[in-house]
This record gives structure tokens, sequence and C-alpha cells, in this order.
């Protein structure tokens, strides 16, 4: 079965530094791998998506993750992060075949942004 | 995203009611699924549905019924509302072989 490690439940950053938010995953298939955000009060909105093609994937607000396939991590990153960053983070896994796609999500990285 | 709506938005409720939380779509997409969010447990899928005749239990169905009423429509029951089912509930829909799946806005569910 298919299971993701997200490493951090918080992680807290200084505006205009650097974010790194920590994934690992588990599985058996190639798999297919997303970053959702979801802000207060909202829904989770797709950052990012990996599906075998390049592994290194550019998604919205500057962000951008890294397959690695031998280390079984999609680390997200951004060079720099706004205030509106803070939210919290999913790592998501897509498993199946046979054309049933079920999204196994990690515990979650709530994401501050301090001034 | 506003293509995925869910009503109520909050909801206040005593052990034993019967709820029932909907979902509607205007994304036209076949796949619908209902998940529960606790803090630092992610989200976990409820129910999930192919089309409107294609039902399945997702690792979390027990005290939860669900019905697809039309392509676009989705609704999750809780027959006896119990205060361990007091989570974020969220509807989402996608494509067949897309993998990425669109959330509503969740609902908020409260049993006192």
């Amino acid at each position: 079965a298919q299971s993701v490690t997200q490493l951090d439940s918080h992680v807290s950053v200084s505006e205009g530094t650097p974010v790194l938010l920590r994934c690992n995953y588990s599985s058996s298939y190639s798999p297919s791998l997303f970053w959702y955000v979801q802000h207060p009060n909202k829904g989770l909105q797709l950052l990012l998506k990996y599906t075998s093609a390049a592994t290194l994937v550019k998604g919205i607000n500057g962000f951008e993750a890294e397959f690695k396939k031998s280390e079984t991590s999609f680390h997200l990153t951004k060079p720099s992060a706004h205030m509106s960053d803070a939210a919290e983070y999913f790592c998501v896994v897509s498993e199946g075949s046979g054309g049933y796609n079920k999204l196994i999500f990690g515990a979650g990285t709530r994401l501050a942004v301090h001034p | 995203d506003a293509d995925v709506t869910q009503t109520p938005r909050n909801r206040i409720t005593k052990t034993g009611k019967r709820i029932m939380l909907e979902c509607s779509q205007t994304k036209g997409h076949d796949r619908m699924y209902w998940y529960r969010q606790d803090p630092g447990l992610g989200l976990r899928l409820i129910y999930y549905s192919f089309d409107v005749k294609d039902i399945n239990k997702g690792e979390i169905s027990d005290g939860y019924s669900v019905s697809r009423q039309a392509q676009a429509k989705f609704s999750l029951s809780l027959e006896s509302a119990i205060p361990n089912q007091t989570a974020l509930y969220f509807c989402a829909t996608g494509l067949a072989g897309g993998g990425e799946q669109f959330f509503g806005p969740g609902t908020r569910l409260t049993v006192l």
C-alpha cells in the first residue's frame, strides 16, 4: 500500500527566506504525486503535480517540487516566502490502477511566515 | 473552488440527529468523493462514486451513507450523529485518469 510522510508538522520562516516542506512516500507503482494548499477556512487548492514527466515540477505562486525516486521524496520549495504563503500544505500520492485514482494524504505541514 | 459547492458551510447538531451534507458541482466530472479532515490526520476518504450507479466505500465509511442523485450531486448522510464525527468534511470531484481532484470549500460539522 502507498503512504505519505510529511516530515514536519510545523515550519516557521521569515518573509523573504526560502521555504522547504519535506515529503517522503512509499509506492509500489510509478506514483503520481501532488501538493495541495489549504488556507484558513478554505478548501484545498492544487499547487502542483508530478505524473512521470519532468522530475522538477513548477506550480503556482512560485512553488516547485522535485521528484527523487532514489530517495522516495517529493519536497516542496519556494525561494522566497511571502506572508500570503501561510497555510497548511498536504503532500498527496495517487494510488490505483484500472482507471481508479485514490488519493492518499499526508498529515499536513502548517507553514507560518513571520515579518 | 466555486465549481464545487457544499451546503451547509457550518452545522452544529446533537448526538443522535440525522444530518445530510450536500455537494454540487458544475465541472462536469463523473467522479465525486467525500472526505473528512481531522487535525494531524490529513484527509481520509469516506465514500466515492464514479457515476450515478456506482458507489464505493472508502477507508472510514462506518456511520455514514451517501446518495448520488445526479452526475452533479453527491450527498453525505450521518444517520445518527455522534461526537467523534465532529470534523471538517470536504467534497471533491475528478476525472478518470487525471489523478488530481478538485475540492469544495468544506463543511464544518460539530456534534454535541
